[in-house]
């Protein structure tokens, strides 16, 4: 299995412009995850997805989008990127079920985007 | 709510030395708790959990915590740091009880001094 894969691995944006991130997992995990890590701040979860066809906000949501056609993939939009968004993406995957106890999540190796 | 702690964003050991990072939680339910290692210019990977049962966890690299709920804490640690040991570590909490967001802290990084 390649697990959580990510692409790009790094990215420049201008202020403005838009650009998707790619995030698929090959474990056939229901969910997915959208993080960003800012430097001493952890990380904060952006979306999350429960399933195909189901998303919802997390902590910081606002200036991306999400969608789940399929199980695999998860991407994360940026409309109108600011400087604000510089940061490293991270996208996971768990599987969570009935009766299941603290799923572990699987990282991807993350996106580090820079706006200018 | 729930919410999690770690103090100090910096730990310096020798190599050879007791690893002590710490991680106090706070959470309306019983709590799940988890440490996870970020290598440099990687994503997370899990280190142990805790669920339920023996409050003792083990986990990869001869790494281990112990739950102590009546001090609402999680501490990691190692008997003898290794110079592999070198990285950001991350403790998260989730609530118990059906699908519940993971809330992480903001990290330690440690730094193992040859």
């Amino acid at each position: 299995n390649a697990g959580v894969t990510q692409t790009p691995k790094f990215r420049i944006l201008k202020i403005g412009q838009s650009m998707t991130l790619q995030c698929t997992q090959d474990m056939n995990h229901n969910y997915m995850y959208w993080y960003r890590q800012d430097p001493g701040m952890g990380l904060k979860l952006i979306y999350y997805s429960v399933g195909a066809g189901i998303t919802d906000k997390g902590e910081v949501p606002n200036g991306y989008n999400v969608s789940r056609s399929t199980t695999e993939d998860f991407p994360l939009r940026l409309e109108l990127a600011a400087p604000s968004q510089t940061s490293v993406y991270f996208c996971a995957s768990s599987y969570s079920v009935s009766g299941v106890r603290g799923e572990t999540q699987y990282f991807g190796p993350g996106t580090r985007l820079l706006v200018l | 709510a729930q919410s999690v702690t770690q103090l100090g964003s910096h730990v310096s050991v020798s190599e050879g030395a007791l690893v002590l990072l710490r991680c106090n939680y706070s959470s309306s339910v019983p709590p799940y708790l988890f440490w996870y290692v970020q290598y440099p210019n990687q994503g997370l990977q899990l280190l142990l959990k805790y669920t339920t049962g023996a409050t003792l966890v083990k986990g990869i690299n001869g790494f281990e915590a112990e739950f102590k709920k009546s001090e609402t804490s999680f501490h990691l640690t190692k008997p003898s740091a290794h110079m592999s040991d070198a990285a950001e570590y991350f403790c998260a909490v989730r609530r118990s009880g059906g699908y519940q967001k993971v809330t992480f802290g903001t990290g330690t990084k440690l730094q193992v001094i040859p």
